[in-house]
């Protein structure tokens, strides 16, 4: 079957970089996608990754190495707004599974 | 632009009834997903619809259904409401499918009682 690991919490400072990683097992794969989630807000799309390697997109980067079925989200310079909730999730043949959320928590 | 829409954004059931929930998507999007939030299980995947065709669906029983007509708006039905079908029901929708950004409504509160 498939699962994902992603850490139920982390803690961060302001203007800090913090990286949440994901693992995944899974029977088929196209790709990695990132989620944010404000409490009480719709999920957000960050990035996908379909082949190995590192995206980036303004503060926020995501790797994939699908060797290590394994992925990670990297947020610089961490800002008060980033405080919130992140999925990864994985795009199988005909199936995507999410994993359970990291909420992250910056601190001034 | 517009964003997506979903109505209604609260609804309170009874066990055993049905409910039709509604997503339109932006303009010129063509697929439209949808999942269901819940403390407990989480976000999950229900099925994606792309130009009125059902290309993926997630593990739901059948009582979860869904359409999508030919302006790309779709609905998703569930029928015989259990307790457990009290959720967030998100949809999300895109240009090409959901490899690609997707943008997510602000869901629709299903209570069932």
């Amino acid at each position: 079957g498939q699962s994902l690991e992603q850490p139920s919490e982390v803690t961060a400072v302001e203007g800090a970089i913090v990286q949440i990683n994901c693992t995944y097992q899974t029977s088929g794969f196209y790709g990695l996608s990132w989620y944010q989630q404000h409490d009480g807000g719709a999920p957000t799309f960050l990035s996908y990754n379909a082949l190995d390697g590192l995206e980036e997109t303004g503060r926020f980067s995501s790797f994939l190495s699908r060797s290590d079925s394994y992925g990670y989200l990297l947020l610089q310079e961490l800002q008060m707004k980033d405080s919130a909730s992140y999925f990864c999730a994985v795009r199988d043949p005909g199936d995507m599974r999410f994993g359970a959320g990291t909420r992250l928590t910056v601190k001034p | 632009k517009a964003g997506v829409t979903q109505t209604p954004r609260y609804l309170i059931k009874t066990r055993g009834q049905q409910v039709t929930l509604s997503c339109s998507p932006i303009s010129g999007h063509r697929s439209v997903s949808w999942y269901q939030q819940t403390p407990g299980q989480g976000l999950q995947f229900l099925f994606e619809y792309f130009s009125e065709t059902q290309r993926n669906k997630g593990n739901f029983p059948g009582r979860f259904s869904g359409r999508q007509f030919s302006n790309s708006r779709s609905e998703m039905n569930v029928s015989t409401l259990e307790l457990g079908d009290s959720a967030l029901y998100l949809c999300a929708s895109s240009r090409t499918g959901m490899n690609t950004e997707a943008f997510f409504g602000q869901g629709t509160r299903l209570t069932v009682v």
